[in-house]
């Protein structure tokens, strides 16, 4: 069974482009859930979602930012007009369940020039 | 608001020696303590978690201690070996928010000499 998949594990973006990070969860769960890694700092929340649906964005920028979960294909996390503070390490999770353990994939490294 | 604090912010310990990382929580309703174990260029693996009605959860070398009364928790590290040498997070949660919303303290990094 694969763990969780992220890609691309780097991703250089100029200021004022776009940036489309993808999560394929392991097989079998449902819920997905994105975190951001600042340097030097810990994990922080952003955004829980099972297919098609957004259940929870209380950490997630409120411009900018979007994420999706759709019925096929990865869960994708957007930011648009990226600013060097974008910068970071963005982890995906995954659970079979609701309130189950959250396994991490191995995240990507945004790096705003 | 940082909910959860962590530290020591680094660790350096020698090999066969006892690793100790405290946090401490603001939030009373959380009920859910995980701890993770991250390497670098890797995400967090979950080590091993806590829930509020125990005061203490072995498996093997990995202990975790827990005080309510004084909302803090730790997390042992007993014949500490090179391999060990990761940063280590603590993270809390509640339960009745539908999901486990983790809230991760600053991080740990932890170096076993040889």
């Amino acid at each position: 069974n694969a763990g969780v998949m992220q890609n691309p594990r780097h991703l250089v973006r100029r200021r004022g482009q776009e940036a489309r990070l993808r999560c394929s969860p392991m097989k079998g769960h449902s819920h997905v859930y994105w975190y951001r890694q600042l340097p030097e700092e810990g994990l922080k929340f952003m955004v829980y979602l099972q297919k098609e649906n957004i259940i929870d964005e209380s950490g997630m920028p409120k411009e900018r930012f979007s994420a999706e979960f759709p019925k096929e294909g990865p869960s994708i996390l957007r930011i648009q007009q990226v600013v060097r503070g974008d910068s970071a390490a963005y982890f995906c999770a995954s659970s079979p369940l609701r309130e189950d353990t959250q396994y991490f994939g191995p995240g990507t490294r945004l790096t705003v020039l | 608001q940082q909910q959860v604090k962590q530290s020591p912010q680094s660790l350096i310990v020698q090999k066969g020696g006892i690793s100790i990382i405290n946090c401490a929580y603001e939030n009373t309703a959380f009920d859910y303590f995980p701890w993770y174990q991250q390497f670098p260029g890797k995400g967090p693996a979950l080590l091993i978690a806590i829930r509020p009605d125990v005061s203490e959860k072995k498996e093997g070398r990995f202990t975790i201690s827990f005080n309510k009364s004084a909302k803090q928790f730790s997390l042992h590290i007993m014949d500490s070996q090179p391999g060990d040498s990761a940063t280590y997070f603590c993270a809390a949660s509640r339960k009745n928010t539908g999901f486990q919303k983790l809230v991760f303290g600053t991080g740990t990094r932890l170096l076993v000499s040889p």
